[in-house]
């Protein structure tokens, strides 16, 4: 399966900021705003933290923040807190009415 | 409030077939632009996009898994049921179901809320 590509891991400390990359191509990412981001914490089901690029659904704090460059989307989480800690996944609209996800980046908050 | 919850067997034997049933509520199929998806996730692994129903029937599928997927709702009783033909162990995985919303049918890529998902496992 052709999945995004992002980070395995990535780290930081509490109060610090971190990005988190999702590399598609132009059949995805690249040709149409339509990136998702979900938070998983351990046993848990996923939960829409980003959707359409940069936006948050209510009650997402604004900590959470989305962009987009070229083939290459981003998730910035601000001011890290240790309930940061979690995989994240992204994911993106795929041409022919597909969906189509990232590997997933675990997140820990030393 | 909107709820959705999956349901199905925890156990399938290899070459079987899978019939998952998603039960929602607090949206119906019978608004314009509602939808429902299926995602799984390998134990320790990632997510995986199955499929997608939307309220006027359109559906879209996994390009990897479409030769053994099919998806169908029931609107009056706020279902969507997702069949997976010649399961494999390799098919072992949580499956989610989540709602989605998309003014395009065909368009949807956001999902929110999220089932609590069902484990199958696949083995003889």
């Amino acid at each position: 399966q052709s999945a995004l590509t992002q980070p395995a891991s990535v780290s930081g400390s509490p109060g610090q900021s971190i990005t988190i990359s999702c590399t598609g191509t132009s059949s995805d990412v690249g040709g149409y705003n339509y990136v998702s981001w979900y938070q998983q914490c351990p046993g848990k089901a996923p939960k829409l933290i980003i959707f359409d690029v940069n936006n948050r659904p209510s009650g997402v704090s604004n900590r959470f923040s989305g962009s987009k460059s070229g083939n290459t989307a981003s998730l910035t989480i601000s001011g890290l807190h240790t309930e940061d800690e979690a995989d994240y996944f992204c994911a993106s609209y795929r041409s022919s009415s597909t969906v189509a996800f990232g590997g997933g980046t675990k997140l820990t908050v030393l | 409030q909107i709820t959705l919850k999956e349901s199905g067997p925890t156990l399938v034997k290899p070459t079987q077939t899978l019939t998952l049933t998603c039960t929602f509520s607090g949206f119906s199929f019978s608004s314009s632009g509602e939808g429902v998806g299926w995602i799984r996730q390998p134990p320790g692994k990632a997510l995986e996009w199955l499929a997608l129903i939307y309220w006027d029937d359109n559906k879209g599928y996994s390009p990897f898994l479409k030769n053994r997927l099919s998806i169908t709702k029931d609107t009056s009783k706020n279902q969507v049921v997702l069949t997976m033909t010649n399961m494999d162990p390799v098919d072992t995985a949580t499956y989610y179901c989540a709602k989605t919303w998309t003014a395009r049918t065909g368009w949807g890529n956001w999902f929110h809320p999220w089932g609590q998902g069902t484990l199958v496992t696949v083995s003889s």
